[in-house]
């Protein structure tokens, strides 16, 4: 079973900064279109949103600033330039498990 | 658009059953792109997979390890619908419910949850 871990826990920046979110995979995930990661995106009282899939791909209706990268074990969400709403906790996934969450908090 | 909505008890006892139904509208359950699954989240705490089940003529399921005994997903097709069973709830099991689709093909976000329900929360207490 892999292990999704995400670091930081926390993190505080300003609006217009630059996040940037890590998950690493407990092994090595194999490239196929099921097992690469995605990354959601969750505000209180809300479902989760897709935000990323295939580790790189855009979901539809996501601003250009979000975007993921990685392969085998560590996986990378970047936020460009933080808007008021990007203030939120976010997930990575891989086929069924999640890791813990990252929360984008003001500073 | 395809919708996702879950229906079910919003208290359980302890020891008891937890049974949850997903209702998808604007879509089918036959549709060969997706299997569907549902996920929890505790108050204040992270998303945990709960399972997910694959419909193509037969199912196939796929649990998390750590509720394996304690869990069964199942599909009424005839409804376009899908359950979720835990047996044995103790108040570690009280979250918010949430069902979604999981999407197996190039024609829509591989690998991701891409549509989910509202979620409902449900509380294991006597």
């Amino acid at each position: 079973e892999i292990v999704l871990t995400q670091s930081p826990g926390t993190l505080s920046l300003s609006p217009g900064e630059r996040a940037t979110l890590s998950c690493r995979a407990s092994q090595s995930i194999r490239s196929s279109d099921l097992a690469l990661v995605s990354w959601y995106q969750q505000k209180p009282g809300q479902a989760p949103r897709l935000l990323i899939y295939g580790a790189s791909n855009r979901a539809s209706g996501i601003p250009d600033r979000f975007s993921g990268s990685g392969s085998g074990t560590d996986f990378t969400l970047t936020i460009s330039r933080l808007e008021p709403e990007d203030f939120a906790v976010y997930y990575c996934q891989q086929y069924g498990p999640f890791g813990q969450g990252t929360k984008v908090e003001i500073k | 658009q395809q919708q996702l909505q879950e229906s079910g008890p919003g208290l359980v006892k302890p020891s008891e059953t937890l049974s949850l139904t997903c209702t998808i509208s604007g879509g089918s359950i036959k549709n060969s792109f997706y299997y569907w699954g549902w996920i929890r989240q505790p108050p204040g705490k992270g998303l945990e997979w709960i399972g997910t089940i694959s419909y193509s003529g037969s199912t196939s399921t796929y649990y998390n390890p750590s509720l394996n005994s304690r869990v069964t997903i199942s599909v009424d097709t005839s409804k376009d619908q899908f359950s979720l069973k835990l047996t044995s709830v103790t108040a570690a099991d009280t979250a918010v419910y949430y069902c979604a689709s999981f999407c197996s093909s190039s024609r829509c976000p591989a690998g991701a949850f891409d549509i989910w329900g509202q979620g409902t929360l449900v509380t294991v207490s006597s």
